[in-house]
């Protein structure tokens, strides 16, 4: 079965600086990987998904996730924070068996000023 | 705005009643989705129709049941409520069920048990 842990519930970069978070899957065949955001009392919007073409994704608000099949890592990317993007990350991947999503823990970002 | 439409979007109630969550899918998505979001949980699959017919089952409780009508919407029914309940309650859906389809959320229900 699928799995996907991410590394890090909390992460805390400053405005401006290098957004990282990490995401590694487990699937026993070719993966479709999924970033989705949740701002505080919202729903989960999708940042970006990966479905076997391009192995770096870009996605909203300059984001960007690299799918790395011999590290089994599907990290998500930023190269300079804005206080806007604090929030909680969630990767999943899709299960090819009931094409349900399986997410993983989260991690809060924050961002400081 | 996903375009996925959950009513009520908050609700309190007593332990033992029973609720209904209602969902409305984006307008042509046929597999609604519902999921359950709690803070010792995390996001939980609970169940999968497409068109009508349940597709797929996960951690759903017996207590829990769901369906979906034939104008497409589905309602999530938890009777029995325990305090363990309490959670954000996502509707979700997609085109189709196909794995690498986007699947979309709603803004969630969020249920307190008390």
């Amino acid at each position: 079965a699928q799995s996907v842990t991410q590394l890090g519930s909390h992460v805390s970069v400053s405005e401006g600086a290098l957004v990282l978070l990490r995401c590694n899957y487990s699937s026993s065949v070719p993966p479709y990987l999924f970033w989705y955001v949740q701002y505080p009392n919202q729903g989960l919007q999708l940042l970006l998904k990966y479905t076997s073409a391009a192995t770096l994704v870009k996605g909203i608000n300059g984001f960007e996730a690299e799918f790395k099949k011999s590290e089994t890592s599907f990290h998500l990317t930023k190269p300079s924070a804005h206080m806007s993007d604090a929030a909680e990350y969630f990767c999943a991947v899709s299960d090819q068996g009931a094409q349900k999503l399986v997410f993983g823990q989260g991690t809060r970002l924050t961002i400081n000023p | 705005d996903s375009g996925v439409t959950q009513t009520p979007k908050h609700l309190i109630t007593a332990t033992g009643q029973r609720v209904t969550l209602r969902c409305s899918p984006r307008s042509g998505d046929l597999s609604v989705y519902w999921y359950q979001q709690s803070l010792d949980q995390g996001l939980q699959f609970l169940i999968q129709y497409y068109n009508g017919e349940e597709r797929a089952k996960g951690n759903i409780l017996e207590r829990f049941s769901a369906q979906q009508f034939p104008d497409l919407h589905s309602e999530l029914n938890l009777s029995s409520l325990e305090l363990g309940d309490s959670a954000l309650y996502f509707c979700a859906s997609s085109v189709l069920p196909v794995s690498g389809n986007t699947i979309y959320f709603g803004e969630g229900s969020w249920l307190t048990v008390v």
